[in-house]
């Protein structure tokens, strides 16, 4: 299976400034036939089910804020907020559709300072 | 719009089943996969298995092959996940979504509590 880690666990971040969160795949998720990264990033608030904010690692879903970007390439992989509003605090999970099983990393809570 | 709909929110005893719907409307059921995802509580997403509606196909992940079974009714457009043998490791909220590649539309999900 492959394994994905998110880091850090929970962030404390000031209105108005950026986050970032890192997510690092257990083997590469780019398919060389298309030259895809195989990874979706998903904001969860409390009590909803999770809602995609990326996929293809950079593409933004329609009606996802361009405050939100994602980045990186074969194992590596980076969720920004450019400048955080007061409804992004969640938490944020990074997975891979590359290959099933598909998996999730363990979700990075970010909150405001 | 795309809208996946669940069933209501369950108490089952330990050794007991659950049986959980997904019923989709704004799109036809039968052109996409769906994807089982639990989130026990203060917990992360886990991914549990698929089920093609249209060609009845499915798979699981590991530690849920033999105990959950994903069956369809395309006439219904609605999807079913079944769970057996319920122990309290079981307590979560259960997503079913459309898989596009990624995990596109979600359902609102359905907390199922194992408790004697």
């Amino acid at each position: 299976d492959i394994v994905m880690t998110q880091s850090p666990d929970s962030l404390a971040v000031s209105l108005g400034e950026r986050a970032s969160i890192s997510c690092k795949s257990s083997q590469s998720i780019l398919h060389i036939s298309n030259n895809k990264n195989y990874l979706a990033w998903y904001q969860q608030k409390p009590g909803q089910p999770p809602k995609v904010l990326i996929y293809w690692a950079s593409t933004r879903e329609a009606g996802v804020p361009d405050r939100f970007s994602g980045s990186g390439s074969g194992t590596d992989f980076t969720l920004t907020i450019s400048t955080l509003q007061a409804e992004d605090v969640a938490v944020y999970y990074c997975q891979q559709y590359y290959i099933k099983p598909y998996t999730f990393g363990q979700g990075t809570k970010l909150e405001s300072k | 719009q795309v809208q996946l709909v669940q069933s209501g929110a369950e108490v089952k005893k330990p050794g007991a089943s659950v049986k959980v719907s997904c019923k989709a409307s704004g799109y036809t059921l039968s052109s996409y996969d769906i994807n089982w995802v639990r989130q026990a509580p203060g917990q992360g997403l886990e991914w549990m298995g698929w089920m093609n509606p249209n060609s009845g196909n499915t798979g699981y992940a590991e530690k849920f092959q033999g105990r959950v079974t994903f069956t369809g009714n395309t006439s219904a457009s609605t999807v079913y996940m079944e769970v057996k043998s319920l122990t309290s490791e079981d307590t979560a909220v259960y997503y079913c979504t459309r898989r596009l590649s990624w995990f596109d539309y979600w359902g609102q999900g359905t907390l199922v509590t194992v408790s004697s």
